[in-house]
């Protein structure tokens, strides 16, 4: 079975900090790696996703992540964060069966929470 | 696109009674997936659909939750009885094969509170 696990609950940083959010996933085959934010009262976003390629990955409002295949890692970074990025992360993983892709599953999420 | 649409966005009912949550695909999607939001146990996969076809119910936690996917564009998440530990966020979300990486895109959630 899959799982996922993300190493920070709650994280708080200033403005123009530096962010990096770590995640490592378990699962013997080939997986798809995924960033979901959830700004509060809101639903479920993709910042990015990784499936094949170049194992850097850059996705929506600066953030970027990469997947290295020995560690079972994904980890999200934003070289400067803004008061926006204010919200809950979830790094997830899915796989594919032969009908389609499999569901997620999801880490337990970080607070992220950026001071003025 | 309209996006998944999910209805109704907050439901407050009392214990025992039947539940019913609605679903709305992005038109052209094939995978349907369920899922619940708990401050004890994050999101977790309910089930899925390929098809309309159940492929995974394995998250399901009990004979009172049922699922349904009559057709491409709809499908229903029903509970019952209803229990207070039901309260949560039930999210659905839609993935289109043929997209390589089987993105999903989630709908707004139904706010369940079970009393």
């Amino acid at each position: 079975a899959q799982s996922v696990s993300q190493h920070n609950h709650h994280v708080i940083l200033s403005e123009a900090a530096s962010l990096e959010l770590g995640c490592n996933y378990s699962y013997g085959g080939t997986v798809n790696l995924f960033w979901y934010v959830q700004y509060p009262g809101q639903h479920l976003q993709l910042l990015l996703k990784y499936f094949s390629g170049d194992p850097l990955v850059k996705g929506i409002k600066g953030f970027e992540a990469e997947f290295i295949k020995s560690k079972f890692s994904f980890n999200l970074r934003k070289p400067s964060v803004q008061w926006s990025d204010t919200a809950e992360y979830f790094c997830a993983v899915n796989s594919y069966s032969g009908g389609g892709a499999d569901g997620l599953t999801f880490g337990k999420g970080t607070h992220l929470i950026i001071q003025p | 696109d309209a996006g998944v649409i999910q209805s109704p966005r907050h439901e407050v009912t009392e214990m025992g009674q039947e539940v019913t949550l609605r679903c709305k695909p992005i038109s052209g999607h094939n995978s349907l997936f369920w899922y619940r939001q708990t401050m004890m146990r994050g999101l977790e996969l309910l089930i899925y659909f390929n098809n309309n076809v159940p492929i995974d119910d394995s998250g399901m936690p009990e004979d009172r939750f049922s699922a349904k996917m009559p057709n491409a564009s709809f499908s229903t998440l029903k509970i019952q009885p209803s229990e207070p530990r039901d309260s949560a966020v039930y999210f659905c979300a839609s993935s289109k094969k043929g997209q390589g990486t089987y993105e999903q895109y989630f709908g707004p959630g139904t706010r369940l509170t079970v009393t």
